[in-house]
């Protein structure tokens, strides 16, 4: 079973700033399955990114996503007051879908 | 749009049994795999289950599986989680979510959820 390891926990950054977080899972796994989901205060997540890097429809530019093998990223370019939120990595493979822990993005 | 609304959550005591619901519109429903994925009180998600849109295969993870059954009504565009033998674990909120293709095999994301619906189980 593959496990993902998000990091870190929570961050915290100013609107404007760069974010970067990570995901690693316990095996290398095909990008194709890797996603990025966001999930505000008392919303339902909403998925970001599919394949790793392909933003889903009406997402954002500053949002890119990457990485290949065990290490995924996610990056905000320049974030905005409505980007700070938790955020969700997440694989599809032989135990159908697994999610990381979370990092929550907050305000410095 | 795609909408899904789940209903059917509340408090039952452990042991008991408790069947959500998910009314889906929007989209056609029979071409689209479905899954259930809870996330406990401040903690993380955890996907629960998946049946195809055809209704002819079902998922589930091992922390339901023998428990939890999934069920789907194509002609009422509805997706069904029965929830037999609750525990504490089980206390969180389900949402419903729409798979990204027709079967499982096909779906790597969860494209569109609905709010969730709450289930607490304590005596």
């Amino acid at each position: 079973e593959i496990v993902l390891t998000q990091s870190p926990g929570t961050l915290s950054l100013s609107p404007g700033e760069r974010a970067t977080l990570s995901c690693r899972a316990s095996q290398t796994v095909n990008s194709y399955y890797v996603a990025w989901y966001q999930q505000k205060p008392g919303q339902a997540p909403r998925l970001l990114i599919y394949g790793a890097s392909t933003r889903t429809t009406g997402i954002p530019d500053r949002f890119s996503g990457s990485g290949s093998g065990t290490d995924f990223t996610l990056t905000i370019s320049r974030l905005e007051p409505e980007d700070f939120a938790v955020y969700y990595c997440q694989h599809y493979g032989t135990s159908l879908y697994t999610f990381g822990q979370g990092t929550k993005l907050e305000i410095k | 749009e795609v909408r899904l609304l789940e209903s059917g959550g509340g408090l039952v005591q452990p042991g008991g049994s408790l069947r959500l619901s998910c009314a889906a519109s929007g989209f056609t429903f029979s071409t689209y795999a479905m899954s259930w994925v809870r996330q406990a009180p401040g903690k993380g998600l955890e996907w629960v289950s998946a049946m195809s849109g055809s209704a002819d295969d079902t998922h589930y993870a091992d922390s339901v599986k023998g428990r939890f059954t999934i069920s789907r009504d194509n002609s009422r565009n509805t997706l069904y989680l029965q929830m037999n033998s609750l525990g504490v674990e089980d206390t969180a909120v389900y949402y419903c979510a729409q798979n990204s293709g027709g079967t499982v095999a096909s779906s790597r994301v969860f494209g569109s959820w609905g709010h969730g619906t709450l289930v607490s189980v304590s005596s």
